[in-house]
């Protein structure tokens, strides 16, 4: 069975820095393509950047330079570093596994997701 | 940007109806489109991918339909456990984007 599991929300001031991380079971991280999600409460849905097998990385453009995906191989991990964070950014972070290589931004496998609240 | 744009917002209707439900691309995305179904506080699912291809294990009343720039989510006969929130999902051209979802509603 796979397992995604996200942690390291909370609450953080506005500029502040968070690490989230998924940890991956029945599933390797580093041969498929990961994403983040996120969904604002009560909002719809938002994709965040994506982690191809290769390594090649893309961001959403209202996360471009601020938020850095990256993932660590021996322990089976997604991570998202996000800096500068805004009250813009209060959301559900959701990390998702790509289908197959055909078919990277149809995501079969999603963790519960974490809350990251950005509030002064 | 691609926007996609999903129709109706809301959707009212009986169980063992035939509910559908139109995403609309902003240009053409070829039919490297998603759909997925969400629950309350749980995290999204999905339906279909590839526009008309069905995930493992989802029932066979959900199908999908289009390419190009006009896709559909059918549902054959509305079940209990279908009442949910549906997006539409496109993965032709970063940034991937959703629609804004159609709730189905009990009527």
């Amino acid at each position: 069975d796979v397992q995604l599991e996200e942690s390291g929300g909370g609450l953080i001031q506005p500029g502040g820095s968070l690490r989230l991380s998924c940890a991956a079971s029945g599933f390797t991280v580093s041969s498929n393509y990961m994403s983040w999600v996120r969904q604002s409460p009560g909002k719809g849905l938002e994709w965040v950047s994506v982690i191809y097998s290769g390594g090649s990385t893309y961001y959403a453009d209202s996360v471009k330079g601020r938020f850095t995906i990256s993932r660590d191989k021996p322990k089976n991990m997604l991570h998202l570093q996000m800096n500068s964070l805004g009250v813009e950014d209060t959301a559900i972070y959701y990390c998702a596994g790509g289908r197959d290589a055909y078919n990277p931004g149809a995501w079969g496998y999603w963790g519960q997701g974490t809350l990251v609240t950005v509030s002064s | 940007d691609i926007q996609m744009t999903q129709s109706p917002s809301t959707l009212s209707a009986s169980v063992g109806d035939r509910v559908t439900i139109t995403c609309r691309a902003s240009q053409t995305i070829s039919t490297w489109l998603a759909w997925y179904q969400q629950k309350p506080g749980k995290a999204p699912k999905l339906l279909i991918y590839k526009a008309s291809i069905l995930e493992s294990g989802v029932p066979s009343g959900f199908s999908g339909s289009g390419s190009g720039t006009e896709f559909t989510l059918t549902i054959s006969s509305l079940q209990p456990e279908d009442f949910a929130t549906y997006y539409c999902q496109q993965y032709n051209g970063y940034p991937w984007t959703f629609g804004q979802g159609t709730k189905v509603e009990f009527k």
